[in-house]
């Protein structure tokens, strides 16, 4: 059974803490994607991976960074959390080739920032 | 740029009703189509798909055919049951070969009563 497993479901930070989110699949996936997810707006693109070491901003890069020393991991980074980054994180993953593959997404860490 | 937008809820249905949601998309190119559903506590998974013009998608009793003259997506179900209570999400891929990028529509909130 493929999976996508996410480091925390719920995690509680203090404003200006640093934030680590991990996410790990097994399925041997080239691409990996964070998404933010909030009502009423769906799911943003925060950033990207489509390879070991690389790494794209989606459409709401700001405030955040990501690490991809593995294939397997890919990790993102609130550098600096604020309340305004309370939210659910969601991270994705998805073979190369045609672009019409499936995302398999993992469980979610709904993240609060105090 | 690309997007998608699909009806607001929440809707609340009774067990064995119709259920529509509506969803058109806006993009360059010929993109493929998607429903994924969020349960309760969960991920996102992929419902169904479509990746060209009159295709028809279908899934668990849901069906959703590309209409390209209408640039449209809409999700149905004959008759739904308490179980197909969660979020709904229309998304696309803008460029099959060489993207691997989603667009989200706002998500629909669909509750079904016993």
């Amino acid at each position: 059974d493929v999976k996508v497993t996410q480091s925390s479901r719920y995690l509680v930070k203090r404003t200006g803490e640093k934030v680590f989110l991990e996410c790990v699949q097994d399925m041997d996936h080239e691409n990996m994607f964070w998404y933010r997810q909030d009502p009423g707006l769906g799911l943003r693109l925060i950033y990207f991976s489509y390879d070991v070491k690389m790494k794209e901003k989606g459409d709401i890069p700001e405030g955040y960074s990501v690490s991809r020393e593995k294939k397997e991991r890919f990790s993102l980074i609130l550098e600096s959390a604020s309340t305004n980054q309370t939210s659910m994180y969601l991270c994705a993953s998805t073979s190369a080739g045609a672009g019409g593959n499936e995302q398999f997404f993992g469980p979610g860490t709904r993240l609060t920032v105090l | 740029g690309d997007s998608v937008t699909q009806m607001e809820g929440p809707v609340t249905l009774s067990e064995e009703a119709f259920l529509t949601i509506n969803c058109t998309y806006t993009a360059t190119g010929y993109p493929s189509l998607f429903w994924y559903v969020q349960y309760p506590g969960e991920g996102l998974q992929l419902l169904l798909k479509a990746t060209k013009a009159d295709d028809k998608g279908s899934n668990k009793g849901f069906e959703a055919t590309y209409r390209k003259e209408t640039t449209s997506f809409h999700l149905e179900k004959g008759s739904v049951q308490v179980s197909d209570s969660a979020v709904y999400f229309c998304a696309l891929i803008a460029s099959v070969s060489n993207d691997y990028k989603l667009s989200f529509g706002a998500g629909t909130t669909v509750t079904v009563r016993a």
